[in-house]
C-alpha cells in the first residue's frame, strides 16, 4: 500500500530556510510511471502547487517561487525533499507531498495526484 | 497560468439532494481536469481524473462532465460524508492549477 509521510519543523523565523521531508513506502519512488510533487494550502484554503520532480532529476518549479524552491529525491532513502529559502510569513501554509501519475491519450498526456502526505503546517514567525 | 474558477464558493444542501459544482477554465484544458474531495484536517482525496473517469473506490453518486473550459462535479444524492470542500485542477499545462474550491454544507 503506496503511503507518503512528510516530517519536519512546524515552526521557521523569517529570511530562514524551510526544509521539509517526504517519506515513500509501497512504491520506488525511482519509477518512471510517476513523479512527484509538493503542493501546499493557504490558510484561506487555496491550493499552490509548489513544483515536482521526475525520476529522470527533472524538475519543474511553480514561476511564483522562482529560484527559492528546491525540490530533490533520495533514491536510497525513498525520500522527497523540500527546500525553500527565504521564507516570509506568506509561506505560511500545510504542505503536502503527492504522487502523480501521468496517463495518454489521444490528445496527449495529463496527470493527477493520487496520494498525498498527511499534511504539515508550517509557521513562518519570529 | 490556467486560472481556474469554481462556483458557487458554497452550498447548503440536505441529505438525499442532487448537488452540481462548476468549473470554469481561463483558457481551453481539453479533458485533462481532475476533481478532490477534502474534508476537514484531511489530504485531498482524489474522485474524477480527465474530467469523467472515476478514481478507484469512489462512490458511483459521483460523476465529472465536461471539456475545453467547462466542467461539472455532481453528486447524485447526497451523503452525510460528503460534507467537504471540492477542488478542480487542470493538468492541460504547467503549473497545475486549482480551484478556490467549493464548501459543501449539510
Amino acid at each position: 500500500q503506496v503511503q507518503l509521510q512528510g516530517s519536519g519543523p512546524g515552526l521557521v523565523k523569517p529570511s530562514e530556510t524551510l526544509s521539509l521531508t517526504c517519506s515513500v513506502s509501497g512504491v520506488s519512488i525511482r519509477s518512471s510511471t510517476y513523479y512527484w510533487a509538493w503542493i501546499r494550502q493557504t490558510p484561506g484554503g487555496g491550493l499552490e502547487w509548489i513544483g515536482n520532480i521526475y525520476d529522470s532529476g527533472l524538475t519543474y518549479y511553480s514561476p511564483s517561487l522562482g529560484r527559492r524552491v528546491t525540490v530533490s529525491v533520495d533514491p536510497a532513502r525513498n525520500q522527497l525533499s523540500l527546500n525553500l529559502t527565504s521564507v516570509t510569513a506568506a509561506d505560511t501554509a500545510v504542505y503536502f507531498c503527492a504522487r502523480a501519475l501521468y496517463y495518454f491519450d489521444s490528445a496527449g498526456y495529463g496527470y493527477y495526484f493520487d496520494y498525498w502526505g498527511q499534511g504539515m503546517l508550517v509557521t513562518v514567525s519570529s | 497560468d490556467v486560472h481556474m474558477t469554481q462556483s458557487p464558493s458554497s452550498l447548503s444542501a440536505s441529505v438525499g439532494d442532487r448537488v452540481t459544482i462548476t468549473c470554469r477554465a481561463s483558457q481551453t484544458t481539453s479533458n485533462y481536469l481532475n476533481w478532490y474531495q477534502q474534508r476537514p484536517g484531511e489530504a485531498p482525496r482524489l474522485l474524477i481524473f480527465a474530467a469523467s473517469r472515476s478514481q478507484g473506490g469512489v462512490p458511483s453518486r459521483f460523476s465529472g462532465s465536461g471539456s475545453g473550459t467547462d466542467f461539472t462535479l455532481t453528486i447524485s444524492s447526497l451523503q452525510p460524508e460528503d460534507f467537504a470542500t471540492y477542488y478542480c485542477q487542470q493538468s492541460f499545462s504547467t503549473p497545475a492549477t486549482f480551484g478556490g474550491g467549493t464548501r459543501v454544507e449539510i
